[in-house]
């Protein structure tokens, strides 16, 4: 089964400060995404990647931005925290299969913002 | 524009009775549907697909049938389990070369003893 991995798992950060999210897939996946999760709102897309050296913005991009140095890795950087942006993040990675693509979630990082 | 709803933000029920979580959506193109299962503290993971109309599709005791006359993709299982309880989202995905995927908000299922 596909393997994404998240960190951290839980982080807390001041409001203003810079938040790296990180995203590692070792299954050779084209595509990542970052999700953030809400009651009510379910999974929000913040930005994606169809490979390395691509980011593309999601539903909900501002104040997020994403790197995609390699295959592999897919970060999410918050460059000035607000408490708005407390939730938990997804990472996801998925195949290349086009519109039947599954999406393979990490654990997730709880991110608060004081 | 795309979009997906589940009308249920919460269902409750007792163990053995029936399960229906319902998921309808709006689109203007061909798409698959998607229901995600995300238990406490898990990541969501994929419950089940389908793209072929009018055709049943189940796993793990769930079954859901895309219909498109009516656009919906309702989730069911004759008998909940304590075990399923968790957090169900529904998914669309259009086939165009814009691989966005929509996720519903969500139903939480409790399921009872």
């Amino acid at each position: 089964e596909a393997a994404v991995t998240q960190s951290p798992r839980n982080k807390v950060a001041v409001t203003g400060g810079k938040v790296t999210l990180s995203c590692n897939q070792t299954n050779n996946h084209n595509n990542m995404y970052w999700y953030r999760q809400d009651t009510g709102h379910g999974l929000r897309l913040i930005h994606y990647s169809y490979g390395a050296g691509s980011t593309e913005k999601g539903d909900i991009p501002d104040g997020y931005k994403a790197s995609r140095p390699s295959q592999e890795n897919f970060s999410l950087i918050l460059e000035l925290a607000t408490p708005s942006q407390t939730s938990v993040y997804f990472c996801a990675s998925g195949e290349t299969g086009g519109s039947a693509e599954t999406l393979y979630f990490g654990s997730g990082t709880r991110l608060t913002v004081l | 524009g795309d979009s997906v709803t589940q009308t249920e933000g919460l269902v409750t029920l007792t163990e053995g009775l029936p399960v229906m979580l319902n998921c309808t959506y709006q689109t203007a193109y061909s798409t698959f549907l998607f229901w995600y299962v995300q238990h406490l503290n898990e990541a969501p993971k994929l419950l089940l697909k389908s793209s072929t109309d009018n055709k049943r599709t189940e796993h793990q005791g769930f079954h859901a049938t895309l219909h498109k006359s009516s656009s919906s993709f309702h989730l069911q299982k004759s008998s909940a389990q304590l075990s399923d309880s968790a957090l169900y989202y529904c998914a669309l995905r259009k086939r165009n070369n814009n691989n966005r995927i929509f996720f519903g908000d969500g139903t939480q299922l409790v399921v009872k003893p």
